[in-house]
């Protein structure tokens, strides 16, 4: 059973450009949840999504962020106009059952570096 | 916030056990502890979790206190590849389960 997927690894985008991260979950997983790691932090939650619906985006920032879970294809995080501060590494998560409902564990992914020039 | 506190850095000689611990003085008695790793800027690993009892799987053995107060994570034999940050990490309920990292561990095995 593969694992959590996330591509690209690296990506690499000119401040005011469009940055696309994309999160295949686990096999059967319909729960996912964004982080990120800005350097030499720690991991920072950003928004938790289940098939077609955002359930909590309380840690996203306010403007230019925005992810979205459709029905069929992965998950993604896009970031409009990127700015050198949204240069970190993200991670996604996937978990099998939702929350509450018994110990729903979450498995990460390898991450996307973005760096913005 | 976290609502867990965790020493900055141990070392830890290879081949010995490494004993991580964690305090969460403010926990909930419905919510869980996870220990989770980061290698390198790796994505994080999930390790083990717990809520009253004591649990081992094939990586670790978490022990939590009767009070649930605080508990430690037990790498019995540590090897050079367990060289990572350590985070101690108390889920947050209700309608998410966003995962709230703290500083972590930064556990150095030395050779």
């Amino acid at each position: 059973n593969a694992g959590v997927m996330q591509n690209p690894r690296h990506l690499v985008r000119r401040r005011g450009q469009e940055a696309r991260l994309r999160c295949s979950p686990m096999k059967g997983h319909s729960h996912v949840y964004w982080y990120r790691q800005l350097p030499e932090e720690g991991l920072k939650f950003m928004v938790y999504l289940q098939k077609e619906n955002i359930i909590d985006e309380s840690g996203m920032p306010k403007e230019r962020f925005s992810a979205e879970f459709p029905k069929e294809g992965p998950s993604i995080l896009r970031i409009q106009q990127v700015v050198r501060g949204d240069s970190a590494a993200y991670f996604c998560a996937s978990s099998l059952i939702p929350p509450g409902q018994g110990t729903d564990t979450q498995y990460f992914g390898p991450g996307t570096r973005l760096t913005v020039l | 916030d976290a609502k867990t506190t965790q020493p900055t850095s141990m070392d830890c000689a290879e081949g010995r056990a490494a004993n991580l611990p964690c305090n969460h003085s403010t926990i909930s008695g419905n919510e869980y502890v996870y220990w989770y790793r980061q290698i390198h800027s790796q994505g994080p690993q999930y390790i083990i979790h717990g809520l009253k009892n004591n649990e081992t799987n094939e990586m670790a053995s978490l022990i939590i206190t009767e009070d649930r107060k605080s508990s430690t994570l037990i790498l019995p034999h540590a090897t050079l590849r367990d060289t990572a940050v350590y985070y101690c990490i108390v889920r947050v309920g209700g309608a998410t389960n966003k995962l709230i990292f703290g500083t972590g561990t930064l556990l150095a095995v030395q050779p």
